[in-house]
């Protein structure tokens, strides 16, 4: 079965640094979403992406973070200047169609550490 | 704001027994609801879902059940086996908001199904 691939798998960085996290969504897929889970508590949606723009985000995705399909194949989620509390697990998603039958098939996630 | 509430953090289950993972949801807006399976350093497993004009749905051990009029949900995986052993996450999407079907999970619940 296809998946949706992450990198890095963990990643630690300095307050107030900027993190890339990468991910490669399914080839043919055209829905693309970032969530992240803080731990211990619930997997969190953050922003979805469609035809090359922000179709919605939550109150957690503020200025300091920005989404990107740079080049067709990679989606990613830029942090500006990261904080302690961004420390989470991040996940791509990735959706097929316009439907909600249409699956979101998940990453295997980013562990972002902000010390 | 949990509009998606797994209230049983953890479920023990023998082998062979039918297990079951109950959700509840506040928000009427959700007109389709999925459940996903993790395992530790994985990213969410699409499992099986249900859309609100149904009240059952099944796929093999995997059985979903959906009560509307109390915002109830219920997943039953009989029989239970170790390797089902994992956190399950409840879900839920609501049409409108543009083609997003962003997931609104619950916190999930950790089944262990013993040998």
């Amino acid at each position: 079965e296809p998946e949706v691939t992450q990198t890095p798998s963990h990643q630690v960085t300095q307050m107030g640094q900027e993190v890339i996290l990468r991910c490669v969504p399914i080839s043919n897929h055209l829905y693309f979403y970032w969530y992240r889970q803080i731990l211990g508590q619930k997997v969190e949606f953050l922003v979805s992406f469609y035809n090359n723009e922000i179709s919605e985000k939550s109150e957690i995705f503020d200025d300091q973070f920005s989404v990107e399909r740079p080049d067709g194949s990679n989606f990613t989620l830029k942090i500006r200047s990261t904080k302690l509390e961004d420390s989470a697990m991040y996940f791509c998603a990735s959706r097929a169609w316009d439907s909600p039958s249409s699956k979101q098939y998940f990453g295997p996630g980013t562990r972002l550490t902000v010390t | 704001d949990q509009q998606v509430k797994q209230n049983s953090p953890s479920l023990s289950v023998q082998e062979g027994r039918i297990s079951i993972l109950n959700c509840d949801y506040t928000n009427s807006m959700f007109d389709y609801f999925l459940w996903y399976k993790k395992y530790p350093a994985e990213g969410p497993t699409f499992l099986i879902s249900i859309s609100s004009i149904k009240d059952k749905n099944e796929d093999g051990r995997f059985t979903v059940f959906l009560n509307k009029s109390a915002k109830h949900l219920s997943l039953h995986i009989v029989p239970s086996q170790p390797g089902d052993s994992a956190v399950y996450f409840c879900a839920a999407s609501a049409l409108g908001g543009g083609s997003n079907y962003k997931l609104t999970f619950g916190k999930g619940t950790l089944l262990t199904v013993n040998p």
